[in-house]
């Protein structure tokens, strides 16, 4: 089982602040299967970025991703009021597939 | 875009089963590549995923679950079901179904939640 290592746990920022999320990965992920979630309180996650950088229909281009191998980040350009959440990395090439424990985006 | 609702009790006894239903909106669950899964979170946690089937019936199970786990499809009635057999309060959680081309998932459905409780 691959096990992703999200950091940090907590980012505190400001609107029009510039977030950095990491995710690690035990092993190699294969064919760049990660994709980066978004959840908000009491809904349902919502897909941000698969392939390691591809945007998902209707994600703003503040949302962007990068990485290879065992290490992969989510950047957020520009924080808007509507950004902040909890953000899950997850990878789809091996099964079981897996989710990263989360990283909490709050405002400062 | 294919949209996604799960039903099913929310309210399980120790040791029963629990047996949830995804229904979609269309016909996609027949008529594309698709697999069909589900993913849970218990209360202030994280997610974890369950398994999926693929729209020929193969099916794939988290290995933690295994044992207890079945996910079928119906697509006379467009839905997938999951069951999850003899469950204790460790199984309390949201229930999200899940589709996605390949092993990703990019069709969520609002989430059920389901408390295990005597």
């Amino acid at each position: 089982e691959i096990v992703l290592t999200q950091s940090p746990a907590t980012l505190s920022l400001s609107p029009g602040e510039r977030a950095t999320l990491s995710c690690g990965a035990s092993q190699s992920v294969t064919k760049n299967y990660l994709g980066w979630y978004q959840q908000k309180p009491g809904l349902a996650p919502r897909l941000l970025i698969y392939d390691v950088s591809r945007r998902a229909t209707g994600i703003p281009d503040r949302f962007s991703g990068s990485g290879s191998g065992t290490d992969f980040t989510l950047t957020i350009s520009r924080l808007e009021p509507e950004d902040f959440a909890v953000y899950y990395c997850q990878q789809y090439a091996h099964s079981p597939l897996t989710f990263g424990g989360g990283t909490r985006v709050e405002i400062k | 875009q294919v949209q996604l609702q799960e039903s099913g009790p929310g309210l399980v006894r120790p040791s029963e089963t629990l047996s949830l239903t995804c229904t979609a909106s269309d016909d996609s669950i027949a008529n594309y590549d698709y697999y069909w899964g589900w993913v849970r979170q218990p209360p202030g946690m994280g997610l974890e995923w369950i398994g999926h089937v693929f729209y020929s019936g193969n099916t794939n199970y988290n290995p933690s679950l295994k044992s207890r786990v079945t996910i079928s499809l119906d697509t006379s009635k467009n839905q997938f079901s999951l069951k999850l057999r003899s469950v204790t309060a460790a199984d309390t959680a949201v229930y999200y179904c899940t589709g996605g081309g390949g092993w990703l998932t990019d069709h969520w459905g609002q989430g059920t939640p389901v408390t295990v409780s005597s």
